[in-house]
């Protein structure tokens, strides 16, 4: 089945520094990724929609040049946090929408930034 | 590791019929959370359970925790076309409240 990839699955950084985060789809091409970050314990909250080759479009109250999403290829989409500050510390989880697959929406594991 | 499993994968219902998605965590949850994803979109945050045999209703839909607070399942009543999409859960657990996604359930609704 098609599989979607994190990398880091966790980090920790210092306060001021950037983190880049990847999300791979690695057997097939995504037309779009999402990505999302959630608090302990509530809900998932959409970030912004990434699609190939166009500049990512960005949910109400995101800053775009703060999150900066890339979608280089068919297979990977980046989110850099930049100017990290303590209160960016949280889940951030990517998922893909397969072009073939109608629309199947793939989740990756996550990745937890904890910015000191 | 902790892993979350949904079925069924697929499912083809007849308008008016009832539909129901089941999903069984590995470990105990702390928490457990509902998406419904339509045609073209993105998965849209539906519910939290959290207690231990938790029940919860939407209109139509049937939200339930199990006791062991290991699997959870969503109860659609006299499905309409509005239906139509796929399901998923979402299980918080393990040492750092992960959150694990099921795959989904793709609801059909035939006419």
């Amino acid at each position: 089945g098609a599989v979607v990839s994190q990398h880091p699955s966790w980090v920790i950084c210092k306060s001021g520094t950037s983190v880049k985060i990847e999300c791979r789809s690695l057997d097939f091409q995504a037309t779009t990724m999402f990505w999302y970050r959630q608090f302990p314990k509530q809900s998932l909250m959409l970030m912004a929609t990434s699609n190939e080759g166009s500049k990512a479009t960005y949910e109400q109250g995101v800053e775009k040049d703060k999150f900066l999403i890339n979608h280089a290829s068919l297979t990977l989409s980046t989110l850099t946090v930049t100017s990290a500050h303590p209160e960016d510390s949280s889940f951030y989880i990517c998922s893909a929408d397969g072009r073939e697959s109608g629309n199947e929406q793939f989740f990756g594991p996550g990745t937890r930034l904890t910015v000191l | 590791g902790q892993q979350v499993m949904q079925i069924p994968q697929y499912q083809h219902v007849q308008e008016g019929e009832d539909f129901t998605t089941y999903c069984n965590s590995s470990t105990t949850l702390s928490n457990i959370q509902w998406y419904k994803q339509r045609p073209g979109g993105h998965p849209v945050f539906l519910i939290q359970l959290v207690k231990s045999g938790e029940v919860k209703k939407q209109k139509r839909l049937t939200f339930q925790f199990g006791e062991a607070k290991k699997n959870s399942s969503l109860h659609i009543t006299a499905t309409q076309t509005t239906d139509v999409g796929t399901y998923f859960c979402a299980g918080a657990g393990g040492r750092d409240d992960k959150i694990i996604f099921g795959k989904g359930t793709r609801l059909h609704i035939l006419p």
